[in-house]
């Protein structure tokens, strides 16, 4: 049974740059899609971007100049880059995977970031 | 961006109730729709899919219906287990979005 399990910082400084890792146990990274979603109590579920195992991805447009999302097959890992964070950015972070790019039938317990001086 | 909205926002029920959730888009999405159940400190777990398809392991007496704008999640026999909340997701166009969650509460 495929597992996810998100790492990094919970704090993180206003102006620096958010960076998450979900680590795929279980099964292969390869022929999926894989998502990143936050979660907050006053903007509730955004979804934030997915990749595809060989690498294309698609942005949510409201975070698009500031996300990037990679892939490591050979690690069987995908991130999460968010430059220039503000406290707006403190959330509940999820990594997901996403059958055929579009709903998530599999995801992490998610982490909570915060930022904050 | 596709706007969803689930009503109502909190419901409160008893154990063997039916229940249904309402979710409404900002525009056609065919079938494209999921639901998913959340619990407390816990990540959302899908439910449905497609509307009406229901994701392996998640037991019949949910069922999901609807297309177009209006869907419905229905819980045909509340248990002690299903209280939690419900949201949707249309993934039809860019950027996916989710409705704003209903809270189903123990009456």
């Amino acid at each position: 049974q495929v597992q996810l399990q998100e790492s990094g910082p919970g704090l993180v400084k206003p102006s620096e740059t958010l960076s998450l890792t979900c680590t795929v146990s279980g099964g292969s990274i390869s022929s999926f899609h894989w998502s990143w979603i936050r979660q907050t109590p006053g903007k509730g579920l955004e979804w934030i971007g997915h990749i595809y195992y060989s690498g294309s991805t698609n942005y949510n447009p409201s975070l698009k100049s500031r996300v990037t999302i990679s892939v490591d097959t050979s690690k069987n890992q995908f991130s999460v880059k968010l430059s220039s964070v503000t406290a707006a950015d403190t959330a509940v972070y999820y990594c997901a995977r996403t059958y055929s790019g579009s709903y998530y039938d599999c995801w992490g317990q998610g982490t909570l970031v915060t930022v904050s001086s | 961006d596709i706007q969803m909205t689930q009503s109502p926002s909190t419901l409160s029920a008893s154990v063997g109730d039916r229940v249904t959730i309402t979710c409404r888009a900002s525009q056609s999405i065919s079938s494209w729709l999921a639901w998913y159940q959340q619990k407390p400190g816990k990540a959302p777990k899908l439910l449905i899919y497609k509307a009406s398809s229901l994701e392996s392991g998640v037991p019949s007496n949910f069922s999901g219906s609807g297309s177009g704008t209006e869907f419905t999640l229905t819980i045909s026999s509340l248990q002690p287990d299903d209280f939690a909340t419900y949201y949707c997701q249309q993934y039809n166009s860019y950027p996916w979005t989710f409705g704003q969650g209903t809270k189903v509460e123990i009456k």
